[in-house]
């Protein structure tokens, strides 16, 4: 079946690294994405990584797969105000797109 | 501004009225794809369309909600005689044909119900 799990809440100063983790069950997953979520918005594509990458970065993110833990995680460098919001991790699997999603953690950066 | 475009962002019904929600795909993009996300929850997949054709509605309930994605027009996701579990926030997401693309998401249509 399908899982993914997330911490509900992370507290960071402003400046300072956040590392946001996820864990799946899906071992056929091929892509794995960080969404972004701020108050009364939709969901804003972060980053994603192919299943055969250990990991991506893209300016202050970097993304970490360990694959044989089923472990996903997003670093955030230089954490700032603006990116308090709730970070969904998603997984891919299936031959038509459907993806799952984690129940969100929630990011405060405190100045 | 080509991203996914939902509306109404905020609709009230009562108790026994009709919502219907609609959804405009990014140009280009022909899979269509709604979600509900409960309060303090994350996103709960409910179906996924494609041009006139319903790929895959088993996050969906049976009874009283429904799905459209026709050949000209918005998709529409209809919940009949609305009850107050149904108050939620509704994503529409959208992806290009093919495999493995990503899904972009609108900015979702808030609905309560009184």
């Amino acid at each position: 079946g399908e899982d993914v799990e997330q911490s509900l809440f992370l507290s960071v100063r402003e400046g300072d690294s956040s590392v946001i983790n996820c864990t799946y069950t899906d071992s056929s997953s091929t892509y794995l994405y960080w969404y972004k979520q701020e108050p009364g918005a939709g969901l804003q594509l972060l980053t994603y990584i192919f299943s055969n990458m250990d990991m991506k970065q893209d300016q202050r993110l970097t993304v970490l797969l360990n694959k044989k833990d089923k472990h996903l995680s997003l670093r955030i460098a230089d954490t700032q105000t603006g990116d308090s919001a709730i970070y969904f991790c998603a997984e891919y699997s299936g031959g038509y797109q459907k993806v799952t999603f984690g129940i969100g953690t929630k990011l405060q950066v405190i100045p | 501004n080509a991203g996914v475009m939902q509306n109404p962002r905020h609709l009230v019904r009562r108790r026994g009225q009709e919502a219907r929600l609609r959804c405009s795909p990014m140009k280009g993009h022909s899979h269509v794809y709604w979600y509900r996300q409960l309060p303090e929850e994350g996103l709960k997949f409910m179906v996924y369309l494609q041009k006139e054709n319903i790929i895959d509605e088993s996050g969906m309930p049976k009874e009283r909600f429904s799905a459209e994605f026709p050949k000209e027009g918005p998709s529409i996701l209809r919940i009949q005689q609305v009850v107050r579990g149904d108050s939620a926030a509704y994503f529409c997401a959208s992806s290009r044909d093919g495999a493995n693309q990503p899904q972009h998401f609108g900015d979702g249509t808030r609905l309560s119900i009184l």
